[in-house]
């Protein structure tokens, strides 16, 4: 298994500028999330999706969108890119299990990250 | 609503004990603990459920007071790979999405 992939690993984009970042899994998980992480900060979820055709806001939502038309794939498209939008972006998946009667959702795989560049 | 982590950062010798706490101002199913090292994507390292069961698969423990809605992370006998950022990651209940915490960089010297 390949795990999570994503791609491009580093893209420069000029102010705005429109791009897709790609991920997708072989692991055959439901959820699926987005997540930024600017330089020596922690991670920020910017949309999840727990199946095909279901997204949500996570909470820095605003300049993205998701789509999830597959259980494999979740790519976050960045309108009008902005300075602000720098910043290193991973993508990571999850499956559920259960603990007794409890539905648990299981850790998190994460991609390798993408870096990006706004100037 | 970020989950806030102590301390900040921490420097150990190898062989030293240390404790990251985490804690959250909302009610918590579950808490997630990862590590990051530079340059790389967190790793999973543990899970804490209502409850007190865990879940994890390194010589890690840790403890989830629900009552305080906080969690802990011991790392005992720390050794130079233990080096990183230690991020924990919260889920309330009802809900699919995880919210990380601020993060503690730990150094391990030799």
């Amino acid at each position: 298994n390949a795990g999570v992939t994503q791609t491009p690993k580093f893209r420069i984009l000029k102010i705005g500028q429109s791009m897709t970042l790609q991920c997708t899994q072989d692991m055959n998980h439901n959820y699926m999330y987005w997540y930024r992480q600017d330089p020596g900060m922690g991670l920020k979820l910017i949309y999840y999706s727990v199946g095909a055709g279901i997204t949500d806001k996570g909470e820095v939502p605003n300049g993205y969108n998701v789509s999830r038309s597959t259980t494999e794939d979740f790519p976050l498209r960045l309108e009008l890119a902005a300075p602000s939008q720098t910043s290193v972006y991973f993508c990571a998946s999850s499956y559920s299990g259960t603990s007794g009667r409890a539905a648990l959702l299981m850790e998190q795989y994460f991609g390798p990250g993408t870096r990006l560049t706004v100037t | 609503q970020q989950p806030v982590q102590s301390p900040q950062a921490v420097i150990l010798r190898e062989g030293e004990d240390a404790v990251i706490n985490c804690s959250s101002s909302k009610a918590l199913y579950s808490v997630h603990w990862y590590r990051q090292k530079h340059g790389e994507a967190p790793v999973f390292l543990m899970i804490l459920l209502k409850g007190g069961e865990q879940k994890g698969h390194e010589k890690i423990s840790a403890s989830f007071n629900e009552k305080k809605q906080q969690s802990s992370l011991y790392l005992t006998a720390s050794q130079l790979s233990y080096s990183g950022t230690y991020f924990c990651g919260t889920r309330g209940s009802g809900t699919y999405k995880y919210i990380f915490g601020t993060g503690t960089r730990l150094k391990v010297l030799a």
